[in-house]
């Protein structure tokens, strides 16, 4: 256990449907990233957060997805109007400092869109 | 997108050998990193190794740099069955906003034969 959980574990949608996780990271940590990971393939950055702002999105991200980190803790990521080839893990991080260093990742939220 | 790129994609190697993996990078960093990840789970920070390194050792791991190539190594020795997962090596790329986030290559998969 790393410190970092997110929430849901598994979700199941259906085509259509908006779907919401969380990631609560470890408390001292002001950054807070975000990635997709499909299977076979490196974690994709989706957005990262210092404290609560958002610094950086990825330009591949669809408007459907948002990300949230009120009060620089726990944050959330939305996606709306969910298709199949959103299917994938979701994979939440976080680290401390002002650089990028070690990250702490969490056991990610499986998405499956039916 | 991906920052690196690892190459084998695969290695099988028997319990006792040593494994090499390799990474390729595109753009300027200020440290380079290496996960591990076992099947279904969250990545595991391995050893970071900062620009004006060349080289760090970790028990029985041992990561080389050269950013004139923008490239990077991870060696693995005494391999056991345990080290059986995917090795990715991460990167602070510089992203179009100018900041840097932490990126992931696409990833090695060992399977070590016991």
């Amino acid at each position: 256990d790393t410190g970092v959980s997110q929430d849901p574990r598994h979700k199941i949608t259906k085509r259509g449907q908006n779907v919401t996780f969380r990631c609560d990271p470890i408390s001292e940590h002001n950054r807070l990233y975000w990635y997709r990971q499909t299977l076979g393939q490196g974690p994709e950055f989706l957005t990262y957060f210092q404290n609560e702002a958002q610094l950086e999105k990825s330009r591949l991200l669809s408007d459907r997805f948002s990300a949230e980190r009120p009060k620089g803790s726990f944050s959330t990521l939305e996606i709306q109007r969910t298709e199949q080839g959103d299917s994938a893990m979701y994979l939440c991080a976080s680290s401390f400092g002002e650089m990028n260093t070690e990250a702490f990742f969490g056991q990610g939220t499986r998405l499956t869109v039916v | 997108s991906q920052q690196g790129e690892e190459d084998p994609q695969a290695l099988s190697i028997q319990e006792g050998e040593n494994a090499t993996m390799n990474c390729s990078y595109k753009t300027s960093i200020n440290n380079l990193q290496w996960y591990r990840q076992n099947s279904g789970r969250g990545l595991v920070h391995l050893i970071l190794i900062r620009s004006n390194e060349r080289e760090k050792h970790s028990g029985r791991l041992r990561v080389t740099l050269d950013t004139s190539k923008k490239s990077s190594s991870l060696l693995i020795t005494a391999s056991r069955a345990a080290d059986t997962a995917s090795y990715f090596c991460a990167t602070d790329a510089r992203m179009d906003t100018g900041r840097r986030a932490l990126t992931f290559g696409s990833g090695t998969r060992l399977q070590v034969q016991p």
